[in-house]
């Protein structure tokens, strides 16, 4: 079975700083990971993805995420923090699909690390 | 797009009672998935459907849950009899199929409270 590990419960960062977002993985195959932000009091929001492909991953808000399959982590990153990037975040992997080798809908979510930008 | 829409988005019952949770996807979506959310649990994945059909339920905590989709444009989480524990945030999300997709759209969740 998949998982995901998220090994920081917070991550507290100045505005304008860069931040990163840990996580981790397993799953047995190749992978497709995904990260999701939560404002409060709101659904989950998709920021980006990895299917196939380059290892830095462009997503929404000016974040990104790199891809390293030995470390089987795909950190979540983003150069100038805003005080307005303060919410929950969390990532996600779907492994891939038995019978076609695409990924599967089965989303595991890790526990969520609440990012809070200092101004 | 309206997005996907839940209701009710606040639910305050008495343990015993049924509890149902309504779901409309984004239109033209074919797969509908139901989360709970608690703090202890985090994120947790109930059931989901695939163009209105049950395809893996293996996350419902017990036979006290039920989810339907009657159509592609509704689904109910039932909840009957109701417990305290079953106090948490209750998302659906929706999805288009596609090798490039995988992207869920959540609602904005139901908080439920059983008292």
């Amino acid at each position: 079975a998949q998982s995901v590990a998220q090994p920081e419960d917070q991550v507290n960062v100045a505005e304008g700083n860069p931040l990163t977002v840990k996580c981790t993985y397993s799953v047995s195959g190749n992978p497709y990971l995904f990260w999701y932000v939560q404002y409060p009091n709101r659904g989950l929001q998709f920021l980006l993805k990895y299917i196939t492909g380059d290892n830095l991953v462009k997503g929404s808000y000016g974040f990104e995420a790199e891809f390293n399959k030995s470390q089987t982590s795909f950190h979540l990153k983003k150069p100038s923090a805003l005080v307005s990037d303060s919410a929950l975040y969390f990532c996600a992997v779907s492994p891939p699909d038995y019978y076609s080798g695409a990924g599967s809908y089965q989303l595991t979510f890790g526990k969520g690390t609440k990012l809070s930008v200092i101004p | 797009d309206a997005g996907v829409i839940q209701s009710p988005r606040h639910e305050v019952t008495e343990m015993g009672q049924e509890v149902t949770l309504r779901c409309k996807p984004i239109s033209g979506h074919d797969y509908l998935f139901w989360y709970r959310q608690t703090m202890m649990r985090g994120l947790e994945l109930l059931i989901y459907f695939n163009n209105n059909v049950p395809i893996d339920d293996s996350g419902m905590p017990e036979d006290r849950f039920s989810a339907k989709m009657p159509n592609a444009s509704f689904s109910t989480l039932k909840i009957q009899p109701s417990e305290p524990r079953d106090s948490a945030v209750y998302f659906c999300a929706s999805s288009l199929a596609g090798r490039v997709s995988y992207e869920q759209y959540f609602g904005p969740g139901t908080r439920l409270t059983v008292t």
